[in-house]
């Protein structure tokens, strides 16, 4: 079962901010956001095993609520390299899937 | 380089013809995983081996089959192409299940 993202695309200034939602319709056992740039595979940035959990890569950072079987990903003070496509990819109880959004296209212009 | 060795970078080929994509997974990774991205598209997750058995199934058609071997590198074997099969085909590995997934470099398919 694949999640849902959203929105399916941002644009920024450099230094703005931006989430991106990922939301599943079953029981989360692990969430991982990935950033895909043009032309290229795409690139881990951080995995969530549980609930409440928060992590965080340089200023980009996620949160992660298993009650509501949702994940959020932070960009704060937005850089030019922060432009690409972000995943979030989930995996279920005793699933061993990793399935993943639509994806997240994100343009930081200066 | 990530590690993960994928082989071939493009391929040109004609409906109908079968084709072999080919995976090595990272040093010490057990698992491999392969997802299908159509231009454009998200990853649509096809199938997961581990250390030689089959773990996951996707939304994988049945003219596609997979396998790893002993050595753990995993071979995509995609027959009966269609044009729709026109593809960039992703590799990754991990540890095992739950982990962090390195992807290979894609073997971007085209069918004529």
């Amino acid at each position: 079962q694949q999640p849902v993202q959203s929105p399916q695309a941002v644009i920024l200034r450099e230094g703005e901010d931006a989430v991106i939602n990922c939301s599943s319709s079953k029981a989360l056992y692990s969430v991982h956001w990935y950033r895909q740039k043009h032309g290229e595979a795409p690139v881990f940035l951080m995995i969530l095993l549980k609930g409440g959990e928060q992590k965080g890569h340089d200023k980009i950072s996620a949160s992660f609520n298993e009650k509501k079987q949702q994940s959020s990903l932070y960009l704060t003070a937005s850089q030019l390299s922060y432009s690409g496509t972000y995943f979030c990819g989930t995996e279920h109880p005793n699933d061993y899937k990793l399935s993943f959004g639509a994806g997240t296209t994100v343009t930081v212009r200066a | 380089d990530s590690g993960v060795t994928q082989t071939p970078k493009h391929l040109i080929t004609a409906t109908g013809q079968r084709v072999t994509l080919r995976c090595s997974p990272r040093s010490g990774d057990l698992s491999v995983y392969w997802y299908q991205q159509s231009l454009d598209q998200g990853l649509q997750f096809l199938i997961q081996y581990y250390n030689g058995e089959e773990r996951a199934k996707g939304n994988i058609l049945e003219r596609f089959s997979a396998q790893q071997f002993p050595d753990l590198h995993s071979e995509l074997n995609l027959s009966s192409l269609e044009l729709g099969d026109s593809a960039l085909y992703f590799c990754a590995s991990s540890f095992s299940g739950a982990n962090v997934l390195t992807f290979g470099a894609g073997s971007r398919l085209t069918v004529l």
